[in-house]
């Protein structure tokens, strides 16, 4: 069964400071997409970032980078210059070729001024 | 402005009342999709939908009911509530072809008691 790991329940990151979230994922499939979602207070759902699988180049979007290791099935999320805003729960997500979603259970990040 | 738009944001009920939870969304999406989220479990899939008149079930869909008649439509129904499927639900769409981002409604906090 495809499955999402994100092992850190809970991380924490001096403000300005750099910080990086796990994610791993099970699949035999070779097409497929990652996701990092963003879930503050407000309780939205907000894309961060994606990564297409057959891509080897590594997505970044301003302060925010993955380190995408496909033959070890690892996908984390660098914040960079961490912000008070970075604070929420964050998401790991897994879209294979059947659209059949799965979420890792999350990552809470502290931010600490 | 594109947005998936759910209803009701909150609902109180008791066991045994059908309810129905709608969610519409205005980008012409096909792809279509339930999710629950519980505290520690993250988001888990109950329903999707590739198009009209086509659903999947995904994790979770015991209990639960949908349908896809309509494009912008896919609202989720529990027939016969119980109270552990007090939970705050999710719907989102997204194109099918790129297995691109999902957008996501601003969540429905569902009491059962």
């Amino acid at each position: 069964a495809q499955t999402v790991t994100q092992s850190q329940p809970e991380m924490s990151v001096q403000e300005a400071e750099t910080v990086t979230l796990s994610c791993t994922y099970d699949t035999s499939e070779s097409d497929y997409y990652l996701f990092w979602y963003k879930q503050p207070p407000s309780r939205q759902m907000i894309l961060v970032i994606r990564q297409e699988a057959y891509k080897q180049q590594n997505a970044t979007e301003n302060r925010f980078s993955v380190n995408f290791q496909k033959a070890a099935k690892s996908f984390s999320l660098k914040i960079s210059d961490s912000q008070l805003g970075d604070a929420a729960m964050y998401f790991c997500a897994y879209r294979p070729r059947d659209d059949k979603i799965i979420f890792g259970k999350g990552t809470r990040l502290h931010i600490l001024p | 402005e594109a947005q998936v738009t759910q209803n009701p944001r909150y609902l109180i009920t008791v066991t045994g009342k059908k309810l129905t939870v709608t969610c519409s969304q205005n980008m012409n999406h096909e792809y279509m999709s339930w999710y629950r989220q519980d505290p520690g479990l993250g988001l888990r899939q109950i329903y999707y939908s590739m198009n009209v008149e086509v659903t999947d079930k995904g994790d979770v869909p015991e209990g639960y009911k949908v349908s896809r008649k309509e494009k912008r439509n896919f609202p989720l129904i529990l027939e016969s509530p119980s109270p552990n499927q007090t939970s705050l639900y999710f719907c989102a769409s997204s194109k099918t072809g790129n297995r691109g981002a999902q957008h996501f409604g601003d969540g429905t906090r569902l009491s059962i008691l």
